[in-house]
C-alpha cells in the first residue's frame, strides 16, 4: 500500500478555500487517489477520487500534477459544516482501504 | 434508499463476554467490509466479504475475532471473549463492487463497543 503524509490539522474562516496536500511518493501506476470526509459521530464518506491531472464534483476539486506523488483537495468557499476530518486515500489492493489519521480542518466563523 | 445500518449502535458487555455486531449492507451490494476505528484515528481494515466469500481476513486481530456474511447480504460479527483493548467503534462499509479503487464505499453509523 501506498504509504500517505498529509497535514494533522488546518484551520480556516467561513467563505475562505481550503487546500490540503497530501504526499504519495511511492504512488503505484494503476493506484488511484480518493478522498473521504468524515464528519464526528459518522462514518467516513466519499468526497471525490482521480487518476491524473483534476477532477472537480459538486463538493470539491481534486488536483494531480503528472507525476503523481502528490495531490491536493480544494474545498471552495468553506462553511461552518465542512469542519471534519478528511483522509487521503492512495491503494494498491482492489478492496482495502488504507486510513490514516487524516487532516482535521477546523473552519471558524 | 436506506443506507447501510448497523445494531446495536451502542453495547456494553463484561470483560469475557461474548458480543455479536450486525451489519445491514445497502440493497444489491456484492462487497461488505469491516473496519475498527479508534479515537482520534481513522478506521482500520478488519476484514472483506465478496457475497458470502471471506476473501480477506488478515485484518483480524486474532482468533477471538470472527466474521460471516452466510447469505451474501448480512454479515456479524463476533468478538468471543472480549477483553478491554476490543473497546473500539466498529465500523461496517458496502460497496457495490469489489474494487475499492474504483468503488465508493458506504459507511454505516458504527457500533461503539465498550468491554468493562
Amino acid at each position: 500500500l501506498a504509504k500517505t503524509t498529509q497535514p494533522i490539522s488546518m484551520d480556516s474562516y467561513e467563505g475562505q478555500e481550503v487546500n490540503i496536500t497530501c504526499s504519495h511518493n511511492n504512488i503505484a501506476t494503476n493506484d488511484y487517489i480518493t478522498w473521504y470526509q468524515q464528519f464526528p459521530s459518522q462514518g467516513p464518506r466519499f468526497i471525490i477520487q482521480g487518476y491524473k491531472t483534476k477532477v472537480t464534483n459538486e463538493v470539491a476539486s481534486l488536483f494531480i500534477p503528472a507525476d503523481r506523488k502528490s495531490s491536493t483537495l480544494s474545498l471552495p468557499r468553506v462553511s461552518l459544516s465542512d469542519t471534519a476530518v478528511y483522509y487521503c486515500l492512495v491503494g494498491l489492493n482492489d478492496y482495502k482501504l488504507s486510513f490514516g489519521a487524516g487532516t482535521t480542518v477546523t473552519v471558524r466563523a | 434508499g436506506a443506507g447501510v445500518s448497523q445494531s446495536p449502535r451502542y453495547k456494553v458487555t463484561k470483560r469475557g463476554q461474548d458480543v455479536a455486531l450486525r451489519c445491514d449492507p445497502i440493497s444489491g451490494h456484492v462487497s461488505l467490509y469491516w473496519y475498527r476505528q479508534a479515537l482520534g484515528q481513522g478506521p482500520e481494515f478488519l476484514t472483506y466479504f465478496n457475497y458470502e466469500a471471506q476473501q480477506d481476513k488478515s485484518g483480524l486481530p486474532n482468533d477471538r475475532f470472527s466474521a460471516e456474511r452466510p447469505e451474501g447480504s448480512i454479515s456479524t460479527l463476533t468478538i468471543q471473549r472480549t477483553e478491554q483493548r476490543d473497546s473500539a467503534m466498529y465500523r461496517c462499509a458496502s460497496s457495490f463492487g469489489g474494487l475499492a479503487a474504483s468503488n465508493e464505499q458506504f459507511f454505516g453509523p458504527g457500533t461503539r463497543l465498550t468491554v468493562l
